[in-house]
Formats: structure tokens, C-alpha cells, sequence
């Protein structure tokens, strides 16, 4: 079974400024998906960016990149320039590439505050 | 553009009381799957289905039922509500990689 760790309940930035959430994993999978939600005070579930693990090239989207390090399992998501609208918990999640349903295995989130 | 859509929104129940939480999708997708959210927890699986007349159980399924008579409803049944169940409900479908989730069902057991 896959575990993921998100180690920072909750963070806060100046708006405008650059923040990372940190994600670690745990598979004995070698090819899988890895996936940044976003939830804001709406509840809505908000598929942020997404990685394939047997890319080595890091996704991006927009003000949303990530530090995929595949040897040390670990999968961190910089927000670029932050706005107020980013304040949200975020919730980083594992979806193996061969399991049967789209399965995804979530990670406790992080509550991030953008400050003004 | 419906997409997943959950009924209802939220919902108080005393213990030991019955419901079902609703979930109907309008993409056509083969997979569908409930998660509960617990604060510190994240969303945990609770059952899935990979298509009409196909269901299994994930990591918490005790306590909840489901069945899956078509592609697009995937309802999820509380037997006999107890205040553990207190929670929030995700709804969630999917075709290809990734999943697209309904907006939730905010449960309070008395």
C-alpha cells in the first residue's frame, strides 16, 4: 500500500511572494501519477497540476510548478506570486498507474494562508 | 456543464438513523468512487465501483454500503448512523487519469 505524507498542517504567505508545500510518498510502483488539489472555503475538490512519474520533466501550470524527485520520493509544489485566491488547503495525492478504479491515496493537506 | 453533483449539501442525523448520500455524473465515466474528509486525515477511500454492477471496498468501508444499477449514480447508503460517521462526503468520477469530484455533503451525527 502507497502512503502520502504532507509534513506542514499549515502555512502562510505574503501575497506576491513565492511559497513551497512539501509532499513525500511511499510505492513500490514504479510508474504512477502524482496530483495537487486545492480546496478553498467552497469545498471544492480543484485539480491543481498533475506529474507523471516516468516524466523526468517537472509540470507547470501558470504560477503552479512542481519538484518532482522521483529517487527520493518526493513531489513539492511552489505557487508562484501569490494571491489572495490561493488561500485554500491543498492536498497532495498518489494514484497508481495500474490500479483498477483511479484509486487516489491523499496526504493529510496543508492549510495555506495568503496574507495582504 | 453538471459534471458530479451530490445531494444533499448537508444533513443532520440522530444516531442510528439511515441515509443515502447521492451522486450522479454526466461524463460518461467508467470509475466512481466515495471519500470521506477527516481534519488531519485528508479524504480516505471509502467504496469504489469501475462500472455498473461492479463494486469494492477501500481503506474505511465499514458502516457504508453502495451499489452501482448505472453508469451514472453511485449511491452511498449509512446503515445505522453513529457519531464516528460525522464527516464530509466526496463524490468522485473518472475516465482517464486524474478525477473530478461533486461538491461535497457536510454529515453531522448527533
Amino acid at each position: 500500500a502507497q502512503t502520502v505524507t504532507q509534513s506542514q498542517p499549515e502555512m502562510s504567505v505574503q501575497e506576491a511572494e513565492t511559497v513551497t508545500l512539501s509532499c513525500t510518498y511511499d510505492t513500490s510502483e514504479s510508474n504512477y501519477y502524482l496530483f495537487w488539489y486545492k480546496q478553498p472555503p467552497s469545498r471544492q475538490m480543484i485539480l491543481v497540476i498533475r506529474q507523471e512519474a516516468y516524466k523526468q520533466q517537472n509540470a507547470t501550470e501558470n504560477r503552479f510548478s512542481v519538484n518532482f524527485q522521483k529517487a527520493a520520493k518526493s513531489f513539492s509544489l511552489k505557487i508562484s506570486d501569490s494571491q489572495l485566491g490561493d488561500t485554500a488547503m491543498y492536498f497532495c495525492a498518489f494514484m497508481g498507474a495500474f490500479n483498477a478504479g483511479n484509486m487516489l491515496t491523499f496526504g493529510g493537506g496543508t492549510r495555506l494562508m495568503v496574507k495582504p | 456543464n453538471a459534471g458530479v453533483t451530490q445531494t444533499p449539501k448537508f444533513q443532520v442525523l440522530k444516531t442510528g438513523q439511515s441515509m443515502t448520500l447521492q451522486c450522479a455524473q454526466d461524463m460518461n465515466h467508467e470509475y466512481m468512487s466515495w471519500y470521506r474528509q477527516d481534519p488531519g486525515m485528508g479524504l480516505r477511500l471509502i467504496h469504489y465501483s469501475v462500472g455498473a454492477g461492479i463494486t469494492d471496498q477501500g481503506e474505511v468501508p465499514n458502516g457504508y454500503n453502495v451499489s452501482r444499477s448505472t453508469t451514472e449514480d453511485f449511491p452511498l447508503r449509512l446503515l445505522s448512523a453513529a457519531p464516528s460517521q460525522t464527516s464530509v462526503y466526496f463524490c468522485a468520477s473518472s475516465r482517464g487519469v486524474g478525477a473530478f469530484f461533486g461538491q461535497g455533503t457536510r454529515l453531522t451525527v448527533v
